[in-house]
């Protein structure tokens, strides 16, 4: 079965650019989560999916992030524009079902250098 | 308020040694508790978790963890380390209400041959 699958790995940008982030969850998860995991720390969670829904995106800054997934299934993660702060991994993970706690399974990340 | 602490950044061993890489954790009601291990440039990867009944839980790679309330603990541990365990591992923890899981800072576990 393919694991969780992020694009791309790395992004290296300049201040002010916009950068998206896509995620292909593990197939039949219907719970999606997208984590900011800076260095020498544990991820942090931006936005939570059910389905199609935003369920918790209270840690998400919203002036300048954005998050979709149109249909269920895929879902990208914008940041317009990029601070120098934003450097970090950008984690996606997925689990399924409706009985908590559900395991989480984690993409790769992408690693994110805003100059 | 949910938390985790990991008091160790580094934790170095011996090839053959048992290890133990230490948590504690603060939650309002009862804890369900996880294990990850991040090997560099991947993804975080599931071990283990707790959620109810024998405190002792058996997870992947032959890691388990002792759950104890009385100290508000999930210690990792493993009988033989092997060099390919060395990694950077996360104790992750949320309470029966809480939407969300609070990640440790992480402990790297480095196994010297």
């Amino acid at each position: 079965e393919a694991g969780v699958v992020q694009s791309p790995r790395y992004k290296i940008i300049e201040k002010k650019q916009p950068v998206a982030f896509w995620c292909n969850p593990i197939s039949g998860h219907n719970t999606l989560y997208w984590y900011r995991q800076n260095l020498g720390q544990g991820p942090e969670l931006l936005i939570r999916y059910e389905n199609e829904e935003a369920v918790d995106d209270s840690q998400l800054p919203k002036d300048r992030f954005s998050a979709e997934r149109l249909k269920g299934v895929d879902s990208t993660l914008k940041i317009q524009p990029a601070e120098l702060g934003d450097s970090a991994v950008y984690l996606c993970a997925s689990s399924f079902g409706t009985i908590n706690p559900k395991t989480q399974y984690f993409g790769p990340g992408t690693r994110l250098l805003v100059l | 308020a949910q938390s985790v602490a990991q008091p160790e950044d580094q934790v170095n061993v011996a090839e053959g040694n048992p290890l133990t890489v230490k948590c504690t954790y603060s939650v309002s009601g009862n804890p369900y508790l996880f294990w990850y291990v991040q090997y560099p440039n991947r993804g975080l990867q599931f071990l283990l978790k707790y959620i109810t009944g024998d405190n002792l839980v058996k997870g992947s790679y032959g890691f388990e963890a002792e759950f104890n309330k009385s100290q508000t603990s999930f210690h990792l541990k493993k009988p033989s380390a092997l060099v390919s365990d060395s990694a950077l591992y996360f104790c992750a923890v949320r309470d029966g209400s809480a939407r969300q899981l609070t990640f440790g800072s992480g402990t790297q576990l480095t196994v010297l041959p």
